[in-house]
This record gives structure tokens, C-alpha cells and sequence, in this order.
């Protein structure tokens, strides 16, 4: 069984705050995505990394898959009350499903 | 163009009782997938079809489980004689195709059993 573990689970932040979301895994994933989720609705899926080393950025969220495509990061700067969410990070593998880690509660408090 | 869609999108039903959950994919997109999403968890997956052949069904947790696509495009999961332990969120997800890296979710469907 692949398993993803995020870290930390909870975190709850001041508006303005830097932040950053692990997502670590013993297995290889050939790619890796973050969605974020909130009350009473599916995840919405933010971002797709597939290449080891990868970077991306969607305005103030920094997303990286790391080198050994094992782990990957979400950075938010100067998180605002609208990021509030939970966040989570699905691997793919040779097949088609994804196997996501617990997620992570970000509260951001005006 | 619409999302994936899910109805009920809330069903509570006496345990043993049987229920039927239904997904529409958006149109056009080949790969369906049903996960379950405990309170506060991440979604755990359940089946995959790639148009109406269920190429993946190792995640149903159990022979109460049943998931078909008859058609390649709406999708039906049936639990029987449901327990109390089936009570979470069902979420349905499509993909344009069958490599399913890139899933959009519908809104899932609450089920709690009592």
C-alpha cells in the first residue's frame, strides 16, 4: 500500500503569515497533485506536478515536487482567509488512481 | 460547461437498508472514479471505469459494494444492506481520459446510516 503523509495536519495561521505544507512518501509517484477542499464540497484540484525538481507557481502558492518524485510542498505567502481550507496531495502511479494523503486544516484568521 | 454532478447529496438510510448513488461525469470524459471520505480524511478510492468497463474495483471494501457504468457516462453505486460504518462522503470524479492524472470532483454525496 502506497502511502502519503502530510504535515502537519492542523495549522491555523494570522492573515498575512507565510505557511508550507509537507507531502512525504517512501514510494516513487509519476505525478502528484494538490487540491483543496471545503465544507460540503469536493476537492478542486490547484495543481499537477510530474517532473522531478518541478516548480510551479499560481500567484501567492509556490508548489514543488521533489527531485526523487517522492515528496512535494505547498508554499502560500501572505495566506488571506480565503485560502481556509483543507489541502491535499494525491499521487499517481502506473495506473490511474490516485491515493491521497490525509490532508492538512489550514485556518487563516483575519 | 457543467461539473460532475452527484446526487442525493445527502441520504441518510436505516442500517440494512439498500441505497444507490448516482454520478454524472462531465461530458466527453472517459475515466470514472468513486472514492469515500471519512470526516476530517483524505478520500480513499473505491472503483475506476474507463468508459463502461470497471478496469479497477480492488478499493470496494467490501461484496456489498457495487459500481456500474453501463453506458460509459452516468455511473450508479449501489451499497447493500447498508452498516453503520459505510456512513461517509462519496465523491465521484472524471478525467478526460484514461490516464486519469488531471480528476475533477462533484460535490459528493453525504451518507450516514442509522
Amino acid at each position: 500500500t502506497q502511502l502519503l503523509e502530510q504535515s502537519p495536519q492542523f495549522l491555523s495561521i494570522q492573515e498575512g503569515e507565510n505557511l508550507t505544507v509537507y507531502c512525504n512518501s517512501s514510494s516513487v509517484f509519476s505525478s502528484l497533485q494538490w487540491y483543496r477542499q471545503e465544507p460540503g464540497e469536493g476537492p478542486v484540484l490547484l495543481v499537477t506536478v510530474v517532473t522531478g525538481g518541478e516548480v510551479k507557481k499560481l500567484k501567492r502558492l509556490t508548489f514543488q515536487f521533489g527531485d526523487a518524485r517522492k515528496d512535494s510542498s505547498l508554499h502560500i505567502t501572505a495566506a488571506q482567509p480565503g485560502d481556509t481550507g483543507l489541502y491535499l496531495c494525491a499521487g499517481a502511479t502506473s495506473g490511474s488512481r490516485l491515493t491521497f494523503g490525509e490532508g492538512t486544516q489550514l485556518t487563516v484568521n483575519p | 460547461g457543467a461539473g460532475v454532478s452527484q446526487s442525493p447529496r445527502y441520504k441518510v438510510a436505516k442500517r440494512g437498508q439498500d441505497v444507490a448513488l448516482r454520478c454524472d461525469p462531465i461530458s466527453g470524459h472517459v475515466s470514472l472514479f468513486w472514492y469515500q471520505q471519512a470526516l476530517g480524511q483524505g478520500p480513499e478510492f473505491l472503483t475506476y471505469f474507463q468508459n463502461e468497463a470497471q478496469l479497477d474495483k480492488s478499493g470496494l471494501p467490501s461484496d456489498r459494494f457495487f459500481a456500474e457504468r453501463p453506458e460509459g457516462s452516468v455511473s450508479t453505486l449501489k451499497i447493500q444492506r447498508t452498516q453503520q460504518e459505510d456512513s461517509a462522503v462519496y465523491l465521484c470524479a472524471s478525467s478526460l481520459t484514461g490516464l486519469g492524472y488531471e480528476q475533477y470532483f462533484g460535490p459528493g454525496t453525504r451518507l450516514t446510516v442509522t
